[in-house]
């Protein structure tokens, strides 16, 4: 079983929508939880933190859940332009290191 | 700022070939890391550096070999390609040591024949 899960989707919304991603991990000690956004043969780049207490960032919302070990992100009014792939990220402590761990992403098509 | 550069952008090897991925970051990252992306298995950890003079192995380190002599540059090479070494190649530098935010580079597309 991979550490971190998405459902790849493709999640196909009309503009406007409100969608949401899930992330699960399997790590209970993990650390710190993010969301990238990877667009099609690009890099990643990284589109919000995920705090405890949740955090908010214009139209994206991202919510933590240490006791059901996931992460989620909500995206409101949809936009043409979020059409992309999302990863989450989980920061696992490893010896003295951190390691990354990637989902393999969710892929969100928004249509007119 | 260029932040992280990665050169070339498309290599293609034929088997047994051997050859280095440059990777450099004008930020002054302590972490820098290298993945490799293939389709449907999202980005894997191939390894990583904590700073200059220290590196480690990540999910799938074998086949590949780095060093880190500098703060800005983490080359990966690869020894001998094998066509399961077909991917995309993705270098990423952190500031911290705990890997946080991470700045990806553009990619290397290589292939193996």
């Amino acid at each position: 079983r991979k550490e971190v899960e998405q459902d790849p989707g493709p999640f196909n919304v009309p503009e406007g929508a409100t969608v949401a991603f899930n992330c699960t991990y399997s790590n209970s000690a993990s650390q710190s939880f993010f969301w990238y956004r990877q667009d099609c043969r690009k890099e990643p780049k990284l589109l919000m933190s995920v705090y405890s207490s949740g955090n908010e960032d214009g139209r994206f919302t991202a919510q933590l859940n240490r006791a059901s070990q996931y992460i989620s992100l909500l995206i409101r009014d949809s936009k043409l332009s979020d059409s992309a792939t999302y990863l989450c990220v989980v920061n696992s402590a490893t010896g003295g290191s951190y390691i990354p761990t990637f989902g393999r992403g969710t892929s969100l098509i928004v249509h007119p | 700022n260029a932040g992280v550069t990665q050169t070339p952008k498309f290599q293609v090897l034929k088997t047994g070939q051997s050859m280095t991925l440059q990777c450099a970051q004008d930020m002054n990252h302590e972490y820098m890391s290298w993945y490799r992306q293939d389709p449907g298995m999202g980005l894997r950890l191939i390894h990583y550096s904590v700073g200059a003079g220290i590196t480690d192995q990540g999910e799938v380190p074998n086949g590949y070999n780095v060093s880190r002599s500098t703060t800005e540059d983490f080359p990966l090479r690869l020894l001998s390609a094998a066509p399961s070494q077909t991917s995309v190649y993705f270098c990423a530098s952190s500031y911290s040591k705990l890997a946080l935010i991470q700045y990806f580079g553009a990619g290397t597309r290589l292939s193996v024949l």
